[in-house]
């Protein structure tokens, strides 16, 4: 019954490495978003992706980059890792028909916990 | 721009007891709001939504109701149990775009046997 499969849970990196989070739905969905959970500040979006090798920019996407070369996958780049991207992050999938009556119903990965030393 | 409030926790009560946990927002248009909820060591997974004004979401014995004359959408159940410790945020989503989704800060519950 698992939809959003993110493959690491916990991860320890070290300042300046280089991290690759992956996520992947199989739900068919055309959104997949990246977020950042922090105590007191909530989700905050990073990446968003609407289609393949499409993206936006979200609130927060310094220091990140996304790629997404499959419809399924959605993959959340720190090029240079840095102790202050220690966080939280959620990967989410949704189907949305802007304008329309449905609701934008996200579906969340369990979470990838990332500390940097 | 849009916006979402919610009360902030920890709230802990006794089993049994009634829960409440407020949310407000500005937006314009007309949203969707959402109620999400993150059990512990999980990701978050959606508890009742409403598309329109007066629309009442339920589900697992929780309600909110859509209130476009004070702009909230509460969350409540009527005897809350251990297994519904947890955090809820209350989320709101533009129509015009899949990526305008607004999350509150989040409520920690905790319930006391």
């Amino acid at each position: 019954d698992v939809k959003v499969t993110q493959s690491s849970r916990y991860l320890v990196k070290r300042t300046g490495e280089k991290v690759f989070l992956e996520c992947v739905q199989d739900m068919d969905h055309e959104n997949m978003f990246w977020y950042r959970q922090d105590p007191g500040l909530g989700l905050r979006l990073i990446y968003f992706s609407y289609d393949v090798k499409m993206k936006e920019k979200g609130d927060i996407p310094e220091g990140y980059s996304v790629s997404r070369e499959k419809k399924e996958r959605f993959s959340l780049i720190l090029e240079s890792a840095s102790t202050n991207q220690t966080s939280m992050y959620l990967c989410a999938s949704s189907f949305f028909l802007a304008g329309g009556s449905g609701a934008n119903v996200l579906t969340f990965g369990a979470g990838s916990r990332l500390t940097v030393l | 721009g849009n916006s979402v409030t919610q009360m902030e926790g920890p709230v802990t009560l006794s089993e049994e007891a009634f829960l409440t946990i407020n949310c407000t927002y500005t937006a314009t248009g007309y949203p969707s709001l959402f109620w999400y909820v993150q059990y512990p060591g999980e990701g978050l997974q959606l508890l009742l939504k409403a598309t329109k004004a007066d629309d009442k979401g339920s589900n697992k014995g929780f309600e909110a109701t859509y209130r476009k004359e004070t702009t909230s959408f509460h969350l409540e159940k009527g005897s809350v149990q251990v297994s519904d410790s947890a955090v809820y945020f209350c989320a709101l989503s533009d129509r015009s775009s899949a990526s305008k989704i607004i999350f509150g800060s989040g409520t920690r519950l905790s319930i006391r046997p």
